[in-house]
């Protein structure tokens, strides 16, 4: 069965810009959470939706938001980028949430300049 | 303010001694504590949890212990292998089944030299 693809794999954006970033769940699964990673503050929780709806939030601001489709989809989405933007954006899904049970992406790696 | 915290960036064992990685964390509400591997260009894998009830859970080469008192876990990995090379991250958790509430440490590199 296929993994969880992430897509892009690599983004450059330039200050001030949009971005949005697309993850595709394992088949079946409905819960899918999104993480940032970056070097000096680790992998943080950015939020988790399930069955299209909104589950948990880290705290992250405004400028991040995601949506899920019908079909388990979800992006991600970062208005107004920063630098401080850059990282690698995780998702990772599972069946209805379970921790042991969740799969994680190869990530978008996304460097705003 | 980090609330799980992996204090040592980095370690490198011989292959075939024991490898601990160790985790501290500041929260009592959680309860529920999880391991993952991960290689380069890769998502994090699950690889071994502990529920609070308990204080040691064992799998294969691998046992995490927990002391509640200490707020503090450690991954025992016995013996170790140049496979097991790989950033490890420590998380936890209030209840398994809740996806959205995983707190990560900053994750220990290990390195495993033949």
């Amino acid at each position: 069965k296929a993994g969880v693809t992430q897509t892009p794999r690599y983004l450059i954006k330039t200050r001030g810009q949009q971005v949005t970033l697309s993850c595709s769940p394992i088949s079946g699964h409905r819960s899918v959470s999104w993480y940032q990673q970056t070097p000096g503050q680790g992998l943080q929780f950015l939020f988790e939706y399930f069955s299209e709806t909104q589950r948990n939030k880290g705290n992250f601001p405004g400028r991040f938001s995601g949506r899920q489709f019908s079909n388990s989809r979800s992006e991600m989405n970062v208005s107004t980028l920063e630098l401080g933007d850059s990282a690698l954006y995780l998702c990772a899904s599972s069946f209805l949430g379970g921790l042991e049970t969740q799969y994680f992406g190869p990530g978008t790696r996304l460097l705003v300049l | 303010d980090q609330q799980v915290k992996q204090n040592s960036p980095s370690l490198s064992v011989q292959e075939g001694r024991i490898s601990i990685l160790n985790c501290d964390y500041t929260n009592s509400m959680f309860d529920y504590f999880l391991w993952y591997k991960k290689y380069p260009a890769e998502g994090p894998t699950f690889l071994i949890s502990i529920s609070s009830i308990k204080d040691k859970n064992e799998d294969g080469r691998f046992t995490v212990f927990l002391n509640k008192s200490a707020k503090h876990l450690s991954l025992h990995i016995v013996p170790s292998q140049p496979g097991d090379s790989a950033v490890y991250f420590c998380a936890a958790s209030h209840g398994s089944g809740n996806t959205g509430k995983l707190i990560f440490g900053q994750g220990t590199t290990l390195q495993v030299k033949p």
